[in-house]
């Protein structure tokens, strides 16, 4: 399975906007690229996901670099709510994605 | 609008118990999956199940076996709990295919003793 790699803490001021990145060099082309993240004491919560084309939702807008070799997770304007472990993970789009896996995520702070 | 429910929050068992955890999903997806969580370890899949009476082994399914009888409900069984065992279990589920999002519980607690 292709893995990803990512900054294990970062800090942000709040109001101001994030970028949180994941490199992913042996994705393949059939992996979309997914984010969740995890808020204390509860389980992990779906963010945003892409293929190819840049991403955007009410929660987050996801940049994919034109080689799919990384990506971005952008949080537009930061808020201590954001405060969380962001997981940047790849599920194969080429069979039935059976696997969920999970790397160790950034753990992002938020500062007032 | 509660999707992924884990029949307990907290629960404390003694070492050699038979442990049940519970979940149930009113999504109807196919998919289902078992982690738990220790500190600086992140998540670890232990079992996963992609329809009912299906089951692949996950990173660290030692210990654990789990049973998928109905669609919804997908149940993590430590048959003799030990102290090791004790960590943060979470529960998700997804439909089939990569495009989808998957969808957690809020976690089981357990502590063995």
């Amino acid at each position: 399975d292709a893995k990803t790699t990512q900054p294990n803490s970062m800090e942000s001021n709040e109001e101001e906007p994030v970028h949180l990145p994941c490199n992913h060099s042996t994705i393949s082309g059939t992996d979309y690229i997914h984010w969740y993240r995890q808020l204390p004491s509860q389980g992990p919560e779906y963010v945003i996901h892409g293929l190819t084309s840049n991403v955007n939702n009410r929660m987050a807008s996801l940049a994919i670099a034109e080689d799919r070799k990384s990506s971005t997770l952008i949080l537009h304007r930061a808020t201590l709510r954001d405060a969380a472990v962001y997981y940047c993970i790849l599920r194969d789009g080429a069979g039935s994605a059976r696997q969920l896996t999970f790397g160790s995520g950034t753990q992002l702070t938020v500062l007032p | 609008d509660v999707k992924v429910t884990q029949s307990s929050r907290y629960l404390v068992k003694r070492t050699g118990e038979k442990v049940f955890l519970e979940c149930v999903q009113d999504m109807d997806h196919e998919n289902m999956f078992w982690y738990r969580q220790d500190p600086g370890l992140g998540l670890r899949l232990i079992y996963f199940s992609y329809d009912v009476k299906m089951k692949e082994k996950g990173d660290i399914p030692e210990g654990y076996s789990v049973s998928r009888e109905k669609k919804e409900r997908f149940s993590l069984i430590l048959e003799s709990a030990s102290t090791n065992q004790t960590s943060m279990y979470l529960c998700a589920s997804t439909l089939l295919g990569a495009n989808t999002e998957a969808f957690f519980g809020q976690g089981t607690r357990l502590t063995v003793v």
